[in-house]
């Protein structure tokens, strides 16, 4: 029930295309879902985070969208640019964003120039 | 700022060696956690802590202890190194509970157990 599954593993896209990353949960009591994106050798940096009392973000070219009746949430990523490939984590967490983040397996991306 | 720092970056142990991975932040944070990378696995918590002489189980915490002493410091002792603990850790910060701040990571530490 902690768990948060994270598709596709991996994901290649041209650039200015649309890069689409699922996330899915099953324990309810989550109330605070980030995205995080992390580059070769780096730490996990926030992008976007999201709470169930809304159905969609936008900060830029990135979106989550997120769906509380199926437990489900996405990161779409719009026009997609090389500098956008790197390891992308969805996460989860209770109690109002606290330090317990349950992480996705990870999507690589890949944009083709 | 700094932000949040790890010492070492790379690190080889020998099995039974025991070592301290260092993290500090200067962000005057409440929360500060650890987490293990693993290929195709995520990151999963090992330990962490809400403030200074406060600290619980993660996920993960066999075979690893942690303190924090000062709103800063946030160290992590491997007492008695086992290959399974190859991996890559990364500290992080959070500035506290419902504060809709996400967490900071450090750069992480590459661990090596032979």
């Amino acid at each position: 029930q902690q768990q948060v599954k994270q598709s596709p593993q991996s994901l290649i896209v041209q650039k200015g295309g649309i890069s689409i990353i699922n996330c899915a949960y099953e324990n309810t009591a989550f109330d605070y879902f980030p995205w995080y994106q992390q580059f070769p050798g780096k730490g996990p940096a926030l992008l976007i985070a999201i709470r169930p009392d809304v159905s969609e973000k936008k900060e830029g070219r990135f979106t989550i969208s997120f769906n509380k009746s199926a437990k489900q949430f996405s990161l779409h990523i719009m026009d997609s640019q090389p500098g956008d490939s790197a390891t992308y984590f969805c996460a989860a967490s209770s109690g109002g964003g606290t330090y317990k983040y349950i992480f996705g397996t990870g999507t690589r991306l890949k944009v083709l120039a | 700022n700094a932000g949040v720092t790890q010492t070492p970056k790379f690190q080889v142990l020998k099995t039974g060696q025991s070592m301290t991975l260092q993290c500090a932040q200067d962000m005057n944070h409440e929360y500060m956690s650890w987490y293990r990378q693993d290929p195709g696995m995520g990151l999963r918590l090992i330990h962490y802590s809400v403030g200074a002489g406060i600290t619980d189980q993660g996920e993960v915490p066999n075979g690893y202890n942690v303190s924090r002493s000062t709103t800063e410091d946030f160290p992590l002792r491997l007492l008695s190194a086992a290959p399974s603990q190859t991996s890559v850790y990364f500290c992080a910060s959070q500035p506290g509970h419902n504060t809709g701040v996400g967490a900071f990571f450090g750069q992480g530490t590459r661990l090596t157990v032979v």
